[in-house]
């Protein structure tokens, strides 16, 4: 199992572009989430989802959107970029059991993103 | 505001000291993980704690949850080169959401 994936790993953007932040995830696991990571301010999530074709807002979602129509992918998406967004995204999967989503997340290696 | 705040942000010390780090909140959560990173990698769970007063030992990492679920402490006995990175919090707060503490930045010199 490759685990959950994130490409690209660096990106460049100019204030204004659009573009996608790719993950997937080959465990079948049910919940993915976003999260960007700034110094000093810990990882923060952006958007959630609890299954194919459904997703919800977590504590920082302006400026990105995201989607899920399959188990397995969970890509974001900037809009138009703004020097704000600069950051490390990570892309994270879970497995649901009895308490709905399980506490383990599996964690991709991230996407330091630029916007200049 | 972060709701997690973890303390110290910064930590630098010899081999085989000892250390804690803390990870505080107002709020109460219904289970809080500890993850470690490494520069240029995602976190990885530690371990998870769940019941208010629960103590899990991971060989020489010692966790401890509050009784009232709203902090947890990680202590590191006799600390090696090998524990350096950094050391996060994260609570369970509702449902699929998950609130990480700023981190500590663990350094542990030969």
């Amino acid at each position: 199992n490759a685990g959950v994936t994130q490409t690209p790993k660096f990106q460049v953007l100019k204030t204004g572009q659009s573009m996608t932040l790719q993950c997937a995830q080959d465990m079948n696991h049910e919940y993915m989430s976003w999260y960007r990571q700034d110094p000093g301010m810990g990882l923060r999530l952006i958007h959630y989802s609890v299954g194919a074709g459904i997703t919800d807002q977590g504590e920082v979602p302006n400026g990105y959107n995201v989607s899920r129509s399959t188990t397995e992918d969970f890509p974001l998406r900037l809009l138009s970029a703004a020097p704000s967004q600069t950051s490390v995204y990570f892309c994270a999967s879970s497995y649901s059991n009895q308490r709905g989503g399980s506490d383990t997340q599996y964690f991709g290696p991230g996407t330091r993103l630029t916007v200049l | 505001t972060q709701l997690l705040e973890q303390s110290p942000q910064f930590l630098s010390i010899q081999e085989g000291e000892n250390l804690t780090v803390y990870c505080n909140s107002s709020s109460v959560f219904s289970s809080l993980q500890w993850y470690r990173q490494e520069p240029g990698e995602g976190p990885v769970l530690l371990v998870t704690v769940v019941t208010g007063g629960e103590v899990k030992k991971l060989k020489r990492l010692t966790f401890q949850f509050g009784d009232a679920r709203k902090d947890s402490s990680l202590h590191i006995t006799a600390a090696q080169p090998g524990d350096t990175g950094l050391y996060l919090c994260a609570g369970r707060y509702n449902f699929n959401k998950f609130y990480f503490g700023s981190g500590t930045k663990l350094n542990v010199k030969p």
